[in-house]
């Protein structure tokens, strides 16, 4: 089975500064991974994936996360927010193969402060 | 505009009282799935199904049931709701299990 461990429940940072969301995954086979955007009062949309290839994944809004499987890790990153990137966000992780389920974690609260 | 439609967005109940949340997806998808958050809990898996008349439990599926008659809906039954099953529900459908989910709106469900 897949575990998720977003290492920060909250980060606040201030406006145009850089920031980075830690995410580390364990699993026993190849895996997908995903990072979601919650803001407040809906649901939750994709902000990037990997499933194969290139370690560094670009997605919206000027987001971007490495794939590091040495260290089981899969880090987001911006290199400078905006008031409007508060939000809370997730990250997921899936085995390649078999049955197993979409694991999210705890989920990282990003405050962005003026 | 391709979505997951959740209903009610909001509902306040007593304990006891049979409840249900339809979530209907316009895109065809075949597998959707349930879950709940909690604070400092993130996002549960409550049941999920893969099509059609298939169903399966996921992290938490007690005091909750399912049903999956047509590929666009995929309801949420609270028999008898609880106290402990006050949350944040989210129904979320895909192609298949490496493309990305999509959400619907939420409902926040309160049981007194």
């Amino acid at each position: 089975a897949q575990s998720v461990t977003q290492l920060d429940s909250q980060v606040p940072v201030f406006e145009e500064a850089p920031v980075e969301l830690r995410c580390n995954y364990s699993s026993s086979v190849s895996v997908y991974l995903f990072w979601y955007v919650q803001y407040p009062n809906q649901g939750l949309q994709l902000l990037l994936k990997y499933l194969s290839g290139s370690t560094l994944v670009k997605g919206i809004n000027g987001f971007e996360a490495e794939f590091n499987k040495s260290q089981t890790s899969f880090h987001l990153r911006k290199p400078s927010v905006h008031i409007s990137d508060t939000a809370e966000y997730f990250c997921a992780v899936i085995g390649d193969s078999g049955n197993t389920p979409l694991v999210f974690g705890k989920g990282t609260r990003l405050s962005v402060i003026a | 505009e391709a979505q997951v439609t959740q209903n009610p967005r909001y509902l306040i109940t007593v304990t006891g009282k049979k409840l249900t949340v339809t979530c209907s997806q316009n895109m065809n998808h075949e597998y959707m799935s349930w879950y709940r958050q909690d604070p400092g809990l993130g996002l549960r898996q409550i049941y999920y199904s893969m099509n059609v008349e298939v169903t399966d439990k996921g992290d938490v599926p007690e005091g909750y049931k399912v049903s999956r008659k047509e590929k666009r809906n995929f309801p949420l039954i609270l028999e008898s709701p609880s106290p402990n099953q006050t949350s944040l529900y989210f129904c979320a459908s895909t192609w298949f299990r490496s493309s990305p989910l999509h959400f619907g709106n939420g409902t926040r469900l309160t049981v007194t």
